[in-house]
């Protein structure tokens, strides 16, 4: 079947405008994870959303970031007024279930941001 | 908390030897554990991971993990290296509480000589 999508796979642009990242994950799957991966590093988490409980927002680095998702498909990662700090690959996981045995996130391709 | 250690940044073997990457780990209580490989632009891909039972857990591409609580350490193994192997690998923890994302390492970049 269909892996995780994620849209656009880059994106270029300028500082202090908004951007918005979209995540498609697995049918069926019931968590979604955001995450993001800057350059050379490893990953750090940014967002959790797990059915229609509320999401964990624990990881996200400011006011600026939020992120929606509907129901248990489409989420959207939106950044406002864009810093060049901003700039990473920008990484979206599903998983079937939170706890158990099948907990093993997929990943996306990611989504190149440049913030020039 | 929970944290991940990946202690060499790069690793070397020449094919067909075994291979092995190092990974540590810190968790409050049992941990899952799991291992990704990054290929160049493209995502991340899962190989393995441990839940609970056999400590030697086996995964895609002839890989293979041990876990090992006395150490808490998940070394990533191979009895044979292939130059295709050539890739990042990343270590991730995650504890069984509520805490529902993974911690992952810095990554170890593994270069297959041939």
């Amino acid at each position: 079947g269909a892996g995780v999508s994620q849209s656009p796979s880059n994106k270029v642009t300028e500082k202090g405008k908004d951007v918005e990242l979209r995540c498609d994950p697995i049918s069926g799957h019931t968590a979604l994870y955001w995450y993001r991966q800057r350059l050379g590093q490893g990953l750090e988490f940014l967002i959790y959303f797990q059915g229609n409980s509320a999401p964990d927002k624990s990881g996200l680095p400011s006011d600026r970031f939020s992120a929606e998702r509907t129901g248990e498909s489409v989420s959207t990662l939106t950044i406002q007024r864009t810093q060049q700090e901003d700039s990473a690959v920008y990484l979206c996981a599903s998983s079937l279930a939170a706890s158990g045995e099948r907990v093993e996130q997929f990943f996306g391709p990611g989504t190149r941001l440049t913030v020039l | 908390a929970q944290s991940v250690a990946q202690p060499e940044d790069q690793v070397n073997v020449a094919e067909g030897n075994p291979l092995t990457v190092k990974c540590t780990y810190s968790v409050s209580g049992n941990p899952y554990l799991f291992w990704y490989v990054q290929y160049p632009n493209r995502g991340l891909q899962f190989l393995l991971k441990y839940i609970t039972g056999d400590n030697l857990v086996k995964g895609s591409y002839g890989f293979e993990a041990e876990f090992n609580k006395s150490q808490t350490s998940f070394h990533l193994k191979k009895p044979s290296a292939l130059v295709s192997d050539s890739a990042l690998y990343f270590c991730a923890v995650r504890e069984r509480g509520s805490a529902r994302q993974l911690t992952f390492g810095s990554g170890t970049q593994l270069t297959v000589l041939p």
